[in-house]
């Protein structure tokens, strides 16, 4: 399958600082991209996505961004607190929504 | 309460002895899926399934088989599981197949010694 990376394994952040966590991705057919945060010991939980002709959306305290002339996909967390500190994973949704793609994940520690 | 069950969470066997990991949603999701989570790679997809009895390869299918004989569970089963198969194992469900909110288990941490 195509393939989803990471630029950063670890990111620590400040509490009340912005977190921006990114994502490099291959598949330039790829219908969605997703945003998954894995607290530790639980199973991945959705976060936000974004279809692949848009560029920008926007959630609760978070952003992702797209750009497909570099195939780079980005969140940011707005305000990040203590709760946020998980493993972050992008993926990639395309073959008409059967197939996913995970990257490898960026851990978040937030520090007090 | 919406949720993925898997059973067992945590499971230690042998090398050929065969075993099933169960995984049941009651959301009434389509779309359902396994997926082996190893350090650093990620998640990478198994097997999914769009529906009854519609299963196919995901993209590390080798050494697995899953059926999809009821709409609410999708078992993933190791014929004769191998030490390369130690790993944490998730299974998903999702509205349909285009939906990208994907509810995922607990995890099975499998060992193969």
């Amino acid at each position: 399958g195509e393939s989803v990376g990471l630029h950063l394994p670890t990111l620590s952040v400040q509490e009340g600082d912005n977190s921006i966590i990114n994502c490099a991705y291959s598949n330039s057919a790829s219908d969605y991209f997703i945003w998954y945060k894995q607290e530790s010991g639980k199973g991945p939980q959705f976060i936000i996505d974004i279809r692949s002709n848009m560029d920008k959306r926007q959630g609760q305290r978070v952003t992702v961004l797209l750009n497909k002339t570099v195939k780079h996909l980005s969140l940011q967390i707005a305000a990040t607190q203590p709760g946020d500190s998980a493993v972050y994973f992008c993926a990639e949704n395309y073959n008409y929504g059967q197939n996913f793609v995970f990257g490898p994940g960026t851990r978040l520690s937030v520090l007090p | 309460e919406a949720q993925v069950t898997q059973n067992p969470r945590y499971l230690i066997t042998v090398t050929g002895k065969k075993l099933t990991v169960t995984c049941s949603q009651n959301m009434n999701h389509e779309y359902m899926s396994w997926y082996r989570q190893d350090p650093g790679l990620g998640l990478r997809q198994i097997y999914y399934s769009m529906n009854v009895e519609v299963t196919d390869k995901g993209d590390v299918p080798e050494g697995y088989k899953v059926s999809r004989k009821e709409k609410r569970n999708f078992p993933l089963i190791l014929e004769s599981p191998s030490p390369n198969q130690t790993s944490l194992y998730f299974c998903a469900s999702s509205l349909t197949r285009g939906n990208t909110e994907a509810f995922f288990g607990q995890g099975t941490r499998l060992t193969v010694v």
